[in-house]
């Protein structure tokens, strides 16, 4: 079984461009979660979606990220425009069963994104 | 907002060595769970503790869930080389919520 994977692995962009992050979540898994990783720092929770719909965006900074989940499959994380400090790594995990937080949650292996 | 403290930040052991890290918290979490981070891999859960006062093991890790609910600590025996990485302690406070992740201990083995 295909485990979680992201696309790109890494991304150099200058301030003011757009990015556009993927995660390809393990098949047939209903939740899919974003966290990013600023160096050094804790791994902090972005959004979660449960199939297509956003469960908890809480965790977005600001109104230039925009994440979908067209048809519940995969997901894209938009930042637009990127600045300094969004700068970190961008990861995504999924798993199986929905309306629990608890079930085990299997990340990908994050996609690291610099803003020059 | 919340936020788990992890201990200490990094460590460099000799293989064979015994590791002991911990996760502290000024709040009570109801789940604790315990990943580990290679290098360009994502985390991956190693142990997860749903009750006060549970200790459980994986092989060589030892993970236990504080009677406070405000800590958990993990313990590596007999280091290898490929202990190596980040662990990361995450808590849930509350059914449904998401997780809460601590910054990291970064664990280096010398042979």
């Amino acid at each position: 079984e295909a485990g979680v994977t992201q696309f790109p692995s890494h991304s150099v962009i200058e301030k003011g461009q757009t990015v556009t992050l993927r995660c390809d979540p393990i098949s047939g898994h209903d939740n899919l979660y974003w966290y990013r990783r600023v160096m050094g720092k804790e791994i902090k929770f972005l959004l979660h979606f449960v199939k297509e719909s956003k469960q908890d965006e809480s965790g977005m900074p600001n109104n230039r990220f925009l994440a979908e989940r067209t048809g519940g499959t995969y997901s894209t994380l938009k930042v637009q425009p990127a600045e300094l400090e969004d700068s970190g790594v961008y990861f995504c995990a999924s798993s199986h069963l929905a309306g629990s937080s608890t079930d085990t949650q299997y990340f990908g292996p994050g996609t690291r994104l610099t803003v020059l | 907002g919340q936020q788990l403290n992890q201990s200490p930040q990094s460590m460099f052991i000799q293989e064979g060595e015994d590791v002991s890290m911990n996760c502290t918290s000024s709040s009570i979490f109801n789940t604790w769970l315990w990943y580990k981070q290679d290098p360009g891999e994502g985390p991956v859960l190693l142990i997860a503790l749903y009750k006060a006062g549970e200790l459980t093991s994986n092989g060589r890790l030892t993970a236990q869930f504080g009677i406070t609910r405000k800590d958990s600590f993990l313990n590596i025996s007999a280091s290898i080389p490929s202990d190596v990485g980040i662990y990361f302690c995450a808590g849930i406070h509350n059914y449904g919520q998401n997780f809460v992740f601590g910054p990291g201990t970064r664990l280096s083995v010398l042979p």
